[in-house]
């Protein structure tokens, strides 16, 4: 079973730059989530997503970030302006159901350094 | 608001002890706890899983406790190896799926 897939996995940019990053779940997961990770620190839940819809983006800088899940299967995140405390690793996950304790499956992140 | 704690922050040990990790949260309403590990530059890969309703849960030399009245949770390396060496994360699954993780624990492990 393929599992989830990021890309770039690696981006330099200069402040007030747009960056975007795409996430493919593994296949059939109905559960995506953004989780944005700065050196130091926890993972932290930026937006969820159960197939095409938003579930949780309370935590996700608005004037700054947006993302979307077209289809209900991959996803994009952007990033547009952005600032030096941007510089994170933004973590792609995904899930089967939205339910009682389902295993959340991890991408190896996209390492984003604004300079 | 769930706030989840990791003790120590850092820590080193010789190869062969056994050692323990601890992580706390504030919200008992959780679905269940996780341990993740992350080696450097790589995403996060799931160690343990203890539904709320159980106590523990073990896999090879890992075993994990729970005692979620009281807020606590810990990871039992036993005979620890150099390969251990990476970043323990521990994460409560709120209602509705959400992960909420600590800031994690630097283990080293030397041969």
């Amino acid at each position: 079973e393929a599992g989830v897939a990021q890309s770039p996995r690696y981006k330099i940019i200069e402040k007030r730059q747009s960056v975007a990053f795409w996430c493919n779940p593994i296949s059939g997961h109905a559960t995506l989530y953004w989780y944005q990770q700065i050196l130091g620190q926890g993972p932290k839940l930026l937006i969820q997503f159960q197939n095409n819809g938003v579930v949780d983006d309370s935590q996700l800088p608005k004037d700054r970030f947006s993302a979307e899940r077209l289809k209900g299967v991959d996803s994009t995140l952007k990033i547009q302006p952005a600032k030096l405390e941007d510089s994170a690793v933004y973590l792609c996950a995904s899930s089967s159901l939205r339910g009682r304790g389902n295993t959340i499956y991890f991408g190896e992140g996209s390492w984003l350094t604004v300079v | 608001k769930q706030e989840v704690t990791q003790i120590p922050a850092a820590l080193s040990v010789p190869e062969g002890e056994n050692l323990v990790l601890n992580c706390s949260f504030t919200d008992s309403a959780i679905y269940n706890l996780q341990w993740f590990r992350q080696d450097p530059g790589k995403g996060l890969t799931s160690l343990l899983l203890i539904q709320s309703s159980q106590r523990e849960q073990t896999s090879g030399r890992l075993n994990a406790s729970l005692d979620k009245s009281s807020g606590r949770s810990t990871l039992y390396i036993a005979a620890s190896q150099p390969g251990d060496s990476a970043t323990y994360l521990c994460a409560v699954q709120e209602y509705g799926n959400k992960l909420v993780f600590g800031a994690g624990t630097i283990l080293r492990v030397k041969s």
